[in-house]
């Protein structure tokens, strides 16, 4: 495994309340990423980071927001959650640099929006 | 061995024969190429990747083939076993790390 724990595994919650996914890392790896996984859309990427304090938007951006003060978290907020937002939330983490290098991906939270 | 189609959900083969999984990407710009099998309740795994400078890379009972004029991916594997019952994903970038682009999937069936 890579060394990458995703928490919480499982969340239920309430439209309208703020959640907030964690991704820690042992890899000391530059990039994290956060992707959703829907049936029929594969996995979509969030944002990422490509660095302390450096991120950026993905595809799927709206209604999102992330932080990384230090290397090794990558935090996913949902300021006020909504029913479309009930997916699986995968990190994942890359070396990266000038040669590409594969992401590796944790084991995801479901998050279910009620 | 057998061939799907491209973008096929399902592929079903018999334990011991060879599975070809076909992926077709959408950008011309895309320089680097990953497969993922994804077995349930897991993330995706790292299986095998290839660069645009390449055309076939082989693995441990794998192998990618890249053609670039028809923007065409597949993963090819030998001697399919129950262990390789998942769902696998090809996915692209196009240099950099700023995300992937993953496809729908296809789901790889293994018949005893």
């Amino acid at each position: 495994d890579a060394g990458i724990t995703q928490s919480p595994r499982h969340k239920v919650t309430e439209t309208g309340t703020p959640v907030t996914l964690r991704c820690h890392q042992t890899e000391n790896h530059r990039y994290m990423y956060w992707y959703r996984q829907d049936p029929g859309h594969g996995l979509r990427l969030i944002h990422y980071s490509y660095g302390v304090k450096d991120t950026d938007k993905g595809e799927v951006s709206d209604g999102y927001s992330v932080s990384r003060s230090k290397t090794e978290d990558f935090l996913l907020t949902l300021e006020s959650a909504t029913s479309s937002q009930t997916s699986v939330y995968f990190c994942a983490i890359s070396r990266g640099g000038a040669d590409n290098q594969p992401q590796h991906f944790g084991d995801g939270t479901r998050l279910s929006i009620l | 061995g057998e061939s799907v189609g491209l973008h096929l959900p399902t592929l079903s083969v018999q334990e011991g024969d060879n599975s070809i999984i076909n992926c077709a990407y959408s950008n011309s710009a895309s320089d680097y190429f990953i497969w993922y099998k994804q077995e349930s309740g897991k993330g995706p795994q790292f299986i095998i990747d290839i660069r645009s400078n390449m055309d076939k890379r082989q693995g441990q009972r794998v192998t990618v083939l890249l053609n670039k004029t028809v923007k065409h991916l597949s993963l090819q594997i030998a001697a399919t076993q129950p262990g390789d019952s998942a769902v696998y994903f090809c996915a692209e970038n196009i240099g950099g790390a700023d995300g992937l682009t993953f496809g729908k999937g296809t789901h790889l069936i293994i018949q005893p």
